[in-house]
């Protein structure tokens, strides 16, 4: 089965400071890795994806990952941190089941950034 | 884009009554629907996969007599939570999968904060 580990349940950084939240994953074939954004009592908002073309993928607000396949981990990162990026970011990798393709997410990290 | 909309955004219901979840793909067909409860703090924990005319496929652990999972529709899936205990409460999010998108395209709903008083 896939799994993702991010490590870290909390991370804490200055307004302006680089933002690095962890991610590794199992898979025993190539996966498709993803990275979303939950502000409280809402739905998820995807930052980014990696289906298996670029390594290094770039999405909203800023945010950008590589897949590095040699440490199986696809760390989300943002050269200078916001206010408004304080919120829960889940790592998610995509698994087959026998009724379709979900999502399966890791425990996610709460970013906090102070001013 | 893809958008599934999620009804009610949040429900407060007594102990033992049971509650119904919408969701609603407004501009695609949603083959395949995913319901996921989250607890406080906690990541997202898959229930049960449906596909549109057949019986959900639920996850290991969870209970498919108290979260019964509809999708009739092309557009629509429920979930309903029965005899619903204050252990029921959580958040409830449904998501599908984006037909044409390969296998990145997946679009969430908005989410149902149930309490059960």
């Amino acid at each position: 089965a896939q799994s993702v580990t991010q490590l870290g349940s909390h991370v804490s950084v200055s307004e302006g400071a680089l933002v690095l939240l962890r991610c590794n994953y199992s898979s025993s074939v190539p996966p498709y890795l993803f990275w979303y954004v939950q502000y409280p009592n809402q739905g998820l908002q995807l930052l980014l994806k990696y289906t298996s073309a670029a390594t290094l993928v770039k999405g909203i607000n800023g945010f950008e990952a590589e897949f590095k396949k040699s440490e199986t981990s696809f760390h989300l990162t943002k050269p200078s941190a916001h206010m408004s990026d304080a919120a829960e970011y889940f790592c998610a990798v995509s698994e087959m089941n026998q009724a379709g393709t979900a999502l399966i997410f890791g425990k996610g990290t709460t970013l906090s950034v102070s001013s | 884009g893809a958008v599934v909309s999620q009804h009610p955004s949040r429900v407060i219901c007594k102990s033992g009554t049971s509650v119904k979840i919408e969701c609603r793909s407004l501009d695609f067909q949603a083959t395949t629907m995913f319901w996921y409860r989250q607890f406080p703090k906690k990541s997202l924990m898959l229930m049960a996969t449906s596909n549109e005319g057949s019986k959900a496929t639920y996850e290991q652990g969870v209970e498919k007599d108290k979260f019964l999972i509809n999708h009739a529709s092309l557009t629509l899936s429920t979930l309903t939570v029965t005899s619903a205990h204050p252990e029921d409460s959580s958040f409830y999010i449904c998501s599908a999968r984006v037909i044409g998108t390969g296998a990145g395209g997946y679009t969430f709903g908005s989410g149902t904060r149930l309490t059960v008083v």
